[in-house]
């Protein structure tokens, strides 16, 4: 069975902090990892995909991915209050049109 | 990026009646759309696939009678749940990518409140 582990937190960072969240996944044969953004009471938004080991930077956000410790991580620079949100780990074992394996999410709050 | 069009955002209906909540991709065609449900401070659960064309493939412990899906044209997925109860009390949310092993796109959502 598929899983997907995130610490639910509360994860409390300091506004301008770096914020880091962590997932870990045990389908070895996951080949896209995607962290979605969920405000409460609405649908997740995307906000990083990545495929292959290493990091992927995109404006504050940045995915790192480990395929051999099964680890995905993205952090937050500059954080702002506007970052606080639910941050979804999703992963997709990939040969072909199957649904996501989503975390239960790690729930950040960015204190200004 | 691409548009998942979801309604009714939000459903309070009685014990016992249906409830139909529509997915449309506005602007790709989706051969496949893919239906969740979240409960409170909980994670997106994934309840069935729907396929253009054919029969939807359901997760387990997902009763197909219960929660019926149609994906009748390649941007319409219906997501009908039958004699509600307030058990089935949810978020339901639908999703579709644009090419396998991609990411998903969101519709924004129905909230089910069964009373």
């Amino acid at each position: 069975q598929k899983e997907v582990e995130q610490n639910s937190g509360p994860l409390s960072v300091p506004e301008g902090a770096i914020a880091s969240l962590n997932c870990t996944y045990s389908d070895r044969g996951s080949q896209s990892f995607f962290w979605y953004r969920q405000y409460s009471g609405k649908s997740p938004e995307l906000i990083m995909s990545i495929y292959s080991n290493g990091d992927k930077e995109d404006g504050r956000f940045t995915a790192q991915l480990n395929k051999a410790s099964q680890y995905v991580s993205l952090l937050i620079r500059d954080s702002q209050p506007s970052d606080s949100a639910t941050y979804l780990c999703a992963v997709n074992q990939g040969g072909g049109a199957d649904g996501l394996t989503f975390g239960k999410g790690t729930h950040l709050i960015i204190q200004p | 990026g691409a548009v998942v069009s979801q309604h009714p955002s939000r459903v309070i209906c009685k014990s016992g009646t249906s409830v139909k909540i529509e997915c449309r991709s506005l602007d790709f065609q989706a051969t496949t759309m893919f239906w969740y449900r979240q409960f409170p401070k909980q994670s997106l659960m994934l309840m069935a696939t729907s396929n253009e064309g054919s029969k939807a493939t359901y997760e387990q412990g997902v009763e197909k009678d219960k929660f019926l899906i149609n994906h009748a044209s390649l941007t319409l997925s219906t997501l009908t749940v039958t004699s509600a109860h307030p058990e089935d009390s949810s978020f339901y949310i639908c999703s579709a990518s644009l090419l396998a092993n991609e990411k998903l796109f969101f519709g924004s959502g129905t909230q089910l409140s069964v009373l």
